[in-house]
């Protein structure tokens, strides 16, 4: 059975860090496209950034809205993908959501929520 | 990168009624499209992926369809289950979603 597990959601300053793990079993991660998804309350879904397959040599891609400021990263030995976000606003206070994606077809994790306030 | 815009925002609906949601792109995606459903508090749920394949468990009332740049997801008899916000996505390459759309019980 596919499964996503996110953790690493927290309270955090203005300014602050914070690393999400991604912990996937049931299927081998570095056949996967893996993707970070957002939703802060009452609001749409936002595309954070992704992590491209073995065969696609890894490529990162981000949202201009993080770009610069939070990093995907994944240890397929591990089966864990993470999200490495430097400089947090208040503006990132949302669900994360990983996301992975094979021939078309996507699963989600539960989410992991992060809170940027002082 | 591609904008997709969603209409209508709203869609109030009764059960049974035959129920039609479009997702417009700002250029041309191949097939790399996919229709969510969401419920308050819960995790997205994919309903259609590669803009017509049903995703295993959900209902044949569901259809997907399009090409190009326009795209639409049918529901054929609305259900008590279907109320929710309604989300699309292309998923290519530097993915994006619409701002959804939230069927409401008439």
């Amino acid at each position: 059975e596919v499964q996503l597990v996110e953790s690493g959601g927290d309270l955090v300053q203005p300014g602050g860090s914070l690393r999400l793990s991604c912990a996937a079993s049931g299927f081998t991660l570095n056949d996967h496209v893996m993707d970070w998804v957002r939703q802060a309350a009452g609001k749409g879904l936002e595309w954070v950034g992704r992590t491209k397959n073995k065969d696609s040599n890894y490529a990162t891609q981000y949202a201009a809205s993080v770009n610069g400021r939070f990093t995907v990263s994944r240890d397929d030995s591990k089966n864990l993908m993470y999200l490495q976000m430097n400089g947090l606003k208040s503006e990132d206070t949302a669900m994360y959501y990983c996301v992975s994606w094979l021939s078309g077809r996507c699963f989600w994790g539960q989410g992991t929520l992060v809170t940027v306030s002082p | 990168d591609i904008q997709m815009t969603q209409s209508p925002s709203t869609l109030s609906a009764s059960v049974g009624d035959r129920v039609t949601i479009t997702c417009r792109a700002s250029q041309s995606i191949n097939t790399y499209l996919a229709w969510f459903q969401q419920k308050l508090g819960k995790t997205p749920k994919p309903v259609i992926y590669l803009i017509s394949t049903l995703e295993s468990g959900v209902p044949s009332r569901f259809s997907g369809s399009g090409s190009g740049t326009e795209f639409t997801l049918t529901i054929s008899s609305l259900q008590p289950d279907d109320f929710a916000t309604y989300y699309c996505q292309q998923y290519e390459d530097h993915p994006t979603f619409g701002q959804g759309t939230k069927v409401e019980i008439k």
